[in-house]
């Protein structure tokens, strides 16, 4: 069935560190890729997402490359802020399928 | 209007209590969803709708029952709920099912006393 297994955090990181949150999946067909943030006591927000193979996701910084050959999307920005303090889930949908799997989420904090 | 709004944004009922939460969208999706959320948890698949119609219903106990008036709507009726029942619940439209993502609510969080 399908998976998909993240990063255990807690992750802490000073401002303006490098950020990489792993993410791999495990699918029987061509999933399509998503990250998603939840700032403290909100919904999920769609941060970016990637289609097919080698696709590449971004959105404010954040970039993620759906690699195919070591089923990964892993998550990653050149200089965290403490604005991106939040919870980053990964997460994969089949085509044609109703439901959106989701890693277990890993919590990161940036501190001044 | 690319928004996903659910209401209550907070719910405290006890256990003989009937209460609903709504979830409108008007992006003209055609999927909607209700996920359950515990702290420090990811989402957890409760009920789709597609096209108005249930699709999937995840053995979610009878006490949650859920209900799709038009495509622009979701409710969640709850009625006999436990203390374990307390959680975040997100509503979340599509397009259509599978590879557009999902637009998420800011959630419902439900005290049950």
């Amino acid at each position: 069935g399908d998976s998909v297994t993240q990063m255990e955090g807690p992750v802490t990181l000073s401002e303006e560190a490098f950020l990489t949150i792993n993410c791999t999946y495990t699918a029987t067909g061509y999933p399509s890729l998503f990250w998603y943030v939840q700032y403290p006591g909100e919904g999920l927000q769609l941060l970016l997402k990637a289609t097919k193979a080698d696709d590449k996701g971004s959105n404010k910084g954040f970039e993620a490359t759906y690699r195919k050959e070591t089923t990964s999307f892993h998550l990653e920005k050149g200089s965290v802020q403490v604005s991106d303090s939040a919870v980053y889930f990964c997460a994969l949908s089949e085509t044609g399928a109703n439901n959106l799997f989701f890693g277990t989420g890993t919590r990161l904090t940036v501190i001044p | 209007d690319t928004e996903v709004t659910q209401t209550p944004k907070h719910l405290v009922m006890g256990m003989t209590n009937k209460k609903s939460l709504k979830c409108e969208q008007h992006m003209g999706h055609r999927a909607m969803y209700w996920y359950k959320q515990k702290a420090k948890k990811p989402p957890e698949l409760m009920f789709v709708y597609s096209y108005e119609k249930l699709s999937i219903n995840e053995s979610v106990p009878s006490r949650f029952s859920p209900e799709c008036p038009n495509s622009s709507l979701l409710n969640l009726h709850l009625h006999a709920l436990q203390p374990e029942d307390s959680a975040l619940y997100l509503c979340a439209s599509s397009q259509e099912a599978g590879n557009y993502g999902y637009t998420f609510g800011s959630g419902t969080r439900l005290t049950v006393v």
